[in-house]
């Protein structure tokens, strides 16, 4: 069935440090692919999103690649901020379906 | 995007008893979807919510516990229903939306529900 395996957290990182969530997944056909994120006490947002293989997302200084060979979708900031401080959700919606399925969710948490 | 919104965004209730939340969105929507999001763990679909027609339930969750409404294309509710305290958790509502030719989906504020 389909799935997606994100990294354990929680990640604890100095400001301004280099950010790698690793996320891989199993999915038939051609899945999109999402990155959510949730900070404290609030719904979901979307981040950023890929449809294909080779494509990247970016918003807000993230950035995903759309990686088939290796069935990944790791989110990457080169110089993270205190306000980045939430837990961030890796998802697939596989093709025909409209359900998302969602990763277990890695906690970012940023100090000064 | 679409703006959506939740109502109650918390609230503490006791066992046995069933709580109804609202979910508004700011546009016409065809699909809107019903998610729990448990204490520390990820979202799980409960149920997609179609206008005009019966909601689909996921596995593990029936109409009896979570009776869905979908009156019209911009509101629908969840009934969370003989609560006990495994029902708490975050209750979130999310809409499809097309951004930039995909199928996204946007999700509300969600509610906080704790179950004494």
């Amino acid at each position: 069935g389909n799935s997606v395996t994100q990294m354990e957290g929680p990640v604890t990182l100095s400001e301004e440090a280099f950010l790698t969530i690793n996320c891989t997944y199993t999915a038939t056909g051609y899945p999109s692919l999402f990155w959510y994120v949730q900070y404290p006490g609030e719904g979901l947002q979307l981040l950023l999103k890929a449809t294909k293989a080779d494509d990247k997302g970016s918003n807000k200084g993230f950035e995903a690649t759309y990686r088939k060979e290796t069935t990944s979708f790791h989110l990457e900031k080169g110089s993270v901020q205190v306000s980045d401080s939430a837990v961030y959700f890796c998802a697939l919606r596989a093709g025909g379906y409209n359900k998302l399925i969602f990763g277990a969710g890695t906690r970012l948490a940023v100090h000064p | 995007s679409a703006v959506i919104s939740q109502k109650p965004s918390r609230d503490i209730c006791q066992r046995g008893t069933s709580l109804t939340i609202q979910c508004q969105v700011d546009s016409q929507v065809t699909m809107m979807f019903w998610y729990r999001q448990q204490p520390g763990q990820s979202l799980t679909l409960i149920a997609t919510a179609n206008q005009g027609s019966e909601a689909t339930y996921e596995s593990g969750f029936v109409i009896d516990k979570f009776p869905i409404s979908r009156p019209n294309l911009t509101f629908s509710t969840l009934t969370v229903s003989n609560m006990s305290p495994e029902d708490s958790s975050i209750y979130l509502c999310s809409v499809e939306g097309s951004d930039g030719g995909t199928d996204t989906q946007y999700f509300g504020p969600g509610t906080r529900l704790t179950v004494l």
